[in-house]
């Protein structure tokens, strides 16, 4: 399967703990985003990627969230002290450039107890 | 207010109806996706496109640029495809940075 990969798929945790999440884009892909969705609502920028580059950061991304896109590969976002108000699917894009298409991984649904 | 509307919210058609899904934006853009999100997350990009029309089996997208308006069609809809489908947008603003979303349309079609 050459698609976007996200794993692990589900994470329930405690308030409190850390969490990472991780994206694997299409091999070739340049630009590499993270969005969050809840319940009922469409999904919100988190933050993008081109290459290693980090070029954008939503107001949604508070101090506790941090992601990395080591050697414009694979995409880390790890979420510290996680409250109950991080509950939510947190999905995983990447495009060949900017205002290409964008293909999706499957997200990582995350519930924090 | 959001800057992407789509309606309906919530569809039920008959297996077999031709389906209209609505997506209005108030400023302007580079491009608009359709996707679909079935249950448990997964969204398919189903278009991109910037101008005129599209095609894809039985699914069909327009935009009118001057009128900030797309419209995704289903011709001879199937139960398999209920589903979510969501419009996003790249802003001019954002110069395609990221997209931005639509709440999403809930259509269920009834065998």
């Amino acid at each position: 399967d050459t698609g976007v990969s996200q794993d692990p798929r589900h994470k329930i945790t405690k308030r409190g703990q850390n969490v990472t999440f991780r994206c694997d884009p299409i091999s070739e892909h340049n630009r590499l985003y993270w969005y969050r969705q809840t319940l009922g609502q469409g999904p919100e920028f988190l933050t993008y990627f081109q290459n290693e580059a980090q070029l954008e950061k939503s107001r949604l991304l508070s101090d506790r969230f941090s992601a990395e896109r080591p050697k414009g590969s694979f995409s880390t976002l790890e979420i510290q002290r996680t409250e109950q108000g991080d509950s939510a699917m947190y999905l995983c894009a990447s495009s060949l450039a900017g205002l290409d298409e964008q293909y999706f991984g499957p997200g990582t649904r995350l519930t924090v107890t | 207010k959001n800057e992407v509307e789509q309606s309906p919210q919530n569809l039920t058609a008959q297996e077999g109806e031709f389906i209209t899904i609505n997506c209005s934006y108030s400023v302007g853009i580079s491009a608009l996706h359709w996707l679909q999100q079935h249950p448990g997350g997964g969204i398919v990009s189903l278009f991109m496109l910037s101008s005129g029309k599209k095609k894809h089996g039985r699914l069909i997208a327009t935009i009118n640029i001057q009128e900030k308006h797309s419209s995704l069609h289903i011709t001879a809809s199937h139960p398999r495809d209920s589903a979510v489908y969501i419009c996003a947008v790249y802003l001019r603003e954002t110069s395609g940075s990221r997209l931005t979303f639509g709440e999403g349309t809930q259509l269920t079609v009834n065998p």
